[in-house]
């Protein structure tokens, strides 16, 4: 089965609402990374994140390794908001692979 | 700051064709993906390289031949495009030490007719 789980696939906000996206692991993992995708296809890395909380701006990713588990939070969305957003884990096995989500799929409303 | 340069960034070729990728980094990072990505999916990595001359099988390795002969370039190589490969292909590079932060270029469209 598919070792990372987002969700949810799509989310539609108004401006001004919040957003939380998840992730879930079915595996042991060393750490886990959050990517924005622009539509058209580049990749922007939002967080690093090993374990714990971290915040950039309106974003703030909660990483919990025994849990297995990833949130990304979004405060006060904006239209520029907009686009694709990716998990991807780093296995405990040092394999230099990630694996990623499907993505969710946020759209913005102004 | 530095840049991954991916071209072309769009590829259009015939089935059966042999069709070359490539991509240039100035972070001078040590290791570098290649990463295909279909419609509505995650990425899938083909082949990644933790210094030069070294080259790593990712999951989806079969039907691509890679090159790494810089530190600074990664080529990739679809050896017989099939119907199918329609798909954005995206570099990447990291400093090393395990995966670490990952840094991707804009991605190359590709499109078999």
């Amino acid at each position: 089965g598919q070792q990372v789980q987002q969700s949810p696939a799509s989310l539609v906000l108004q401006e001004g609402e919040n957003a939380e996206l998840q992730c879930n692991f079915s595996t042991s993992l060393n750490s886990m990374q959050w990517f924005y995708q622009r539509p058209g296809g580049s990749l922007v890395s939002l967080f690093y994140n090993p374990s714990g909380t971290k915040q950039s701006g309106r974003l703030t990713s909660t990483t919990v390794i025994k849990e297995r588990r990833s949130s990304l939070h979004i405060s006060s969305s904006q239209t520029t908001d907009s686009g694709t957003y990716l998990c991807a884990m780093e296995l405990s096995s040092g394999s230099w692979q990630l694996i990623f989500g499907s993505g969710t799929q946020l759209t913005v409303m102004p | 700051g530095g840049i991954i340069t991916q071209t072309p960034k769009f590829l259009i070729g015939q089935e059966g064709q042999k069709l070359t990728l490539k991509c240039q980094q100035n972070f001078n990072h040590d290791t570098m993906y290649w990463y295909r990505q279909d419609s509505g999916k995650g990425l899938r990595l083909i082949y990644y390289s933790i210094t030069e001359n070294d080259l790593q099988k990712g999951d989806l390795s079969e039907g691509y031949d890679a090159s790494r002969e810089k530190k600074s370039s990664f080529s990739l190589t679809v050896t017989s495009a099939q119907k199918n490969e329609m798909a954005v292909f995206l570099c990447a590079s990291s400093i090393g030490k395990n995966t670490g932060q990952l840094y991707f270029g804009e991605g190359s469209k590709l499109t078999v007719l």
